[in-house]
């Protein structure tokens, strides 16, 4: 099974931008992983930010975006706000079985 | 509204047996995508399976460390997901969530709230 890699911690201050990204053991991620992005908070189930790469849904702010970007996937958020404090995960697809990453803590202090 | 309610967690012994249902309503659950994920406490997420709508096929995928011990079915007339767990192992503890994904023609995003299951002696 492919493992899906993600930096465990990134800090970002209130009202900047950090980068999160979604490497795969079995080389460069494309489109055709359908890459995807979760956040989760404590105490709660998780939920889906980004699809298919850079497709969001209604619910997510327009501050979270999706692209592809030296060979990952990458989740950008810019204008960082407290609530965006929380857990990110990645998963990519691999002709149809999905694998998360480890998921990245991220801070806004 | 969505709803999706898993049932069936529970304490079982390390070898044993489980099966857990999600009950689904407020969608059309014979044209949805429907996955399983879990998660160990204290973990990260850890993708289960998934089972397309017959309409797209039927087919199921699954993780390739679960593969032949745990089984996904699906009764539409029940508006119901299952997972099948068989020959369980401490390792599989964690809370289970149902999740609906994808309707033929857009992509969702409802999760269950999740059921507890504990592999132990």
């Amino acid at each position: 099974q492919a493992v899906v890699t993600q930096e465990p911690s990134l800090t970002v201050s209130p009202g900047g931008t950090v980068t999160l990204t979604c490497g795969s053991s079995t080389g460069t991620v494309s489109s055709g992983h359908y890459p995807y992005w979760l956040q989760q908070k404590p105490g709660q189930a998780p939920r889906t930010l980004i699809y298919d790469t850079t497709k969001k849904h209604s619910w997510t702010p327009a501050r979270f975006s999706g692209s592809l970007l030296g060979g990952k996937a990458a989740l950008t958020l810019s204008g960082a706000q407290p609530e965006d404090e929380a857990e990110y995960y990645c998963l990519l697809s691999y002709s149809g079985e999905g694998v998360f990453g480890g998921g990245t803590k991220l801070t806004v202090l | 509204e969505v709803q999706l309610v898993e049932s069936g967690g529970g304490l079982v012994k390390p070898g044993g047996s489980l099966r857990l249902s999600c009950a689904a309503s407020g969608f059309t659950f014979n044209n949805a995508w429907m996955k399983w994920v879990r998660q160990a406490p204290g973990k990260g997420l850890e993708w289960v399976g998934r089972f397309k709508s017959k309409i797209d096929g039927g087919t199921t995928d699954y993780a390739a460390p679960l593969k032949g011990r745990f089984t996904m079915s699906r009764d539409d007339s029940k508006n119901t997901l299952y997972l099948q767990m068989n020959s369980l192992k401490s390792e599989d503890t964690a809370v289970y969530y149902c999740v609906y994904y994808y309707n033929s023609s857009a992509h969702v995003d409802y999760w269950g709230p999740g059921t507890l299951v504990t592999v132990s002696s």
